[in-house]
């Protein structure tokens, strides 16, 4: 099955600096690749996604990059803000659509320091 | 959120007890899973259905159980053969053609 690996688990920067957390999956079929933000003791909401006949996608102050060959892709956080402090997640998708449910990742405490 | 109904939001299970989580969708989608999360854990996948009437283990069914008799309803069984039940449980619905997964609020369920 698909496996997920999370970089870092925990990350704190500056706030106004970028961010930027890492993934690599093991299934060279998976082609959807999900991040989620989730706030303490809330349910993760989507961010942003990448399909895999797409590098990069990017939605005001969050991008997405993907990488097939090497397997991995990334999520960039910049001008980041208080509220940006949160745990993300990193998933992905080996069924072609997501039908079949995510793998996730562990997941990455983001922690901005005013 | 948005047509995801979970209840109850806290539950408290007795060990050799089976308790049953409930979720509820008015989205129309096909899709309904169920994952656990753990402290400092990212969410795995226990259960899934992709229409009435069939359901597919994910990587950790053991001692879970699961029914999908109506298109709005999956819920989930944690039955006294789960050994560490203690955790918060995601319930999520998504559609066969996009794939993004819509959450509902969780319940977290403690053993006593």
């Amino acid at each position: 099955g698909e496996n997920v690996e999370q970089h870092p688990s925990t990350l704190s920067v500056q706030e106004g600096d970028s961010a930027v957390i890492k993934c690599t999956y093991s299934d060279s079929a998976s082609n959807y690749f999900p991040w989620y933000k989730q706030e303490l003791g809330k349910r993760p909401q989507l961010i942003i996604d990448i399909r895999s006949n797409v590098g990069e996608k990017k939605d005001q102050r969050i991008a997405v990059t993907l990488n097939k060959t090497a397997k991995h892709f990334s999520l960039h956080i910049t001008e980041t803000q208080p509220e940006d402090s949160a745990v993300y997640f990193c998933a992905a998708s080996s069924s072609g659509g997501g039908a079949d449910g995510l793998t996730f990742g562990k997941g990455t405490h983001l922690i901005i320091q005013p | 959120d948005g047509g995801i109904t979970q209840s109850p939001k806290y539950l408290f299970r007795k060990e050799g007890q089976n308790v049953t989580l409930s979720c509820e969708q008015n989205l129309n989608h096909d899709a309904m899973y169920w994952y656990r999360q753990d402290p400092g854990q990212g969410l795995r996948l226990i259960y899934y259905s992709q229409i009435v009437n069939d359901f597919q283990k994910g990587d950790i069914a053991e001692g879970y159980s699961v029914s999908r008799e109506k298109k709005e309803s999956f819920p989930l069984t944690v039955t006294s053969a789960q050994k560490n039940p203690t955790a918060f449980y995601l319930c999520a619905t998504a559609t066969l053609v996009n794939t993004e997964a819509f959450f509902g609020q969780g319940t977290r369920l403690t053993v006593v």
